[in-house]
């Protein structure tokens, strides 16, 4: 079945950006999404790219999708405080949503 | 405002009590999902229903059972079968016109077996 794979922990400076990566192994989901974790708090959709794109920017963040790969990346630009928080990165598995498990960023003041 | 509530937040119960978590939308989706979130392992699906009165295993379902009476409502029953149910249990739904296939969450509540 689907995985997604995510690297646990990113610490970063503000101002910096940050990148968080994923790879996943079923391509045919038709879209990939990040989500948003807050401490204490339910997920919240960031950013979604459709898979037939190969970039999405939204402001601060971009969303960079390599088929061939298999890869999914977000980057934050002039990463803030705020930011700090849990990263999910997650495609649709057939009527299911594949969720990685998670990245937590730092953002260091 | 639409949205989805989870209630309590938190909850504490002794070892060998069923417990039962409750999930509202008033969204109008038809698919509503459990998932259970343990440090460093993501979101596991624990059921999920795509319509009323229909709901599906997920990846986790032992020591669980869940109802969909009602659109707006999916409670899932944590019962003394699971074997560890101390845990952060999140609830979402999915669906809509235009829908892009993405799902909202509630809040979540945290459960303590002791």
């Amino acid at each position: 079945g689907e995985d997604v794979e995510q690297s646990l922990f990113l610490s970063v400076r503000e101002g910096d950006s940050s990148v968080i990566n994923c790879t996943y192994t079923d391509s045919s989901s038709t879209y990939l999404y990040w989500y948003k974790q807050e401490p204490g708090a339910g997920l919240q959709l960031l950013t979604y790219i459709f898979s037939n794109m190969d970039m999405k920017q939204d402001q601060r963040l971009t969303v960079l999708l390599n088929k061939k790969d298999k890869h999914l990346s977000l980057r934050i630009a002039d990463t803030q405080t705020g930011d700090s928080a849990i990263y999910f990165c997650a495609g649709t598995g057939g009527f299911k949503t594949i969720f990685g498990a998670g990245t937590r960023l730092f953002v260091k003041a | 405002d639409g949205g989805i509530t989870q209630s309590p937040k938190y909850l504490f119960r002794k070892e060998g009590q069923n417990v039962t978590l409750s999930c509202e939308q008033n969204l109008n989706h038809d698919a509503m999902y459990w998932y259970r979130q343990d440090p460093g392992q993501g979101l596991r699906l624990i059921y999920y229903s795509q319509i009323v009165n229909d709901f599906q295993k997920g990846d986790i379902a032992e020591g669980y059972s869940v109802s969909r009476e009602k659109k707006e409502s999916f409670p899932l029953t944590v019962t003394s079968a699971q074997k560890n149910p101390t845990a952060f249990y999140l609830c979402a739904s999915s669906g809509g016109t235009g829908a892009l296939g993405e799902q909202y969450f509630g809040p979540g509540t945290r459960l303590t077996v002791t």
